[in-house]
């Protein structure tokens, strides 16, 4: 399987625990991008890659959240001091160099904050 | 600014029977519009995808989407409805110059034997 892999895909925390989840983009897929997703609504953006450069961040992307993409390629998302309110799907997408707006999708983490 | 309405939470239709999923944009610049589907445990897959060369687009599995800018519409269709099409839809707007997809709200849709 050549696509967007996500690890793991399902995390229960405690609140105020740290988590880190990692993504794995399409081979030679320059831009990766993060997402969240609650239940019953469409994903929201995060933020954005190209290579090693963290080119975006949204307004959602609070200061206990930090992504890192070190090598240009995998990425992590970490959350710091979790919070019941963090209990979402993230979600991690890719796309190639010159391909245009279109992202290919991974499954996604599943986090549960109890 | 921009955003996507969907204007329906939850479809039903039967088997056999055509699909209609409703999108409405609000872009102040022209967009690049796609519709994704989710199906249960699974990653988000493009379905088709818009970016003003024609204004009906066909895409996998037999969908097609209409962008009508008069309407500020992007509306999906399909003519006959399988039960392996049940899953979760969802209308997407990219503004040019930007990666973030702006996501609507989604439309479950539902198949019945």
């Amino acid at each position: 399987d050549t696509g967007v892999s996500q690890d793991p895909r399902h995390k229960i925390t405690k609140r105020g625990q740290n988590v880190t989840f990692r993504c794995d983009p399409i081979s030679e897929h320059n831009r990766l991008y993060w997402y969240r997703q609650t239940l019953g609504q469409g994903p929201e953006f995060l933020t954005y890659f190209q290579n090693e450069a963290q080119l975006e961040k949204s307004r959602l992307l609070s200061d206990r959240f930090s992504a890192e993409r070190p090598k240009g390629s995998f990425s992590t998302l970490e959350i710091q001091r979790t919070e019941q309110g963090d209990s979402a799907m993230y979600l991690c997408a890719s796309s190639p160099p010159g391909g245009g707006d279109v992202q290919y999708f991974g499954p996604g983490t599943r986090l549960t904050v109890t | 600014a921009q955003s996507v309405t969907q204007l329906d939470s939850h479809v039903s239709v039967s088997e056999g029977t055509p699909v209609l999923l409703r999108c409405n944009y609000s872009s102040s610049y022209s967009p690049s519009l796609f519709w994704y589907v989710q199906h249960p445990n699974k990653g988000l897959q493009l379905l088709l995808k818009y970016t003003s060369a024609a204004t009906l687009v066909k895409g996998i599995n037999g969908f097609e989407a209409e962008f009508k800018k008069s309407e500020t519409s992007f509306h999906l269709t399909k003519p006959s409805a399988h039960m392996s099409d049940a899953a979760e839809y969802f209308c997407v707007v990219s503004l040019t110059g930007r990666r973030a997809l702006t996501f609507g709200s989604g439309t479950r849709l539902q198949v019945q034997p």
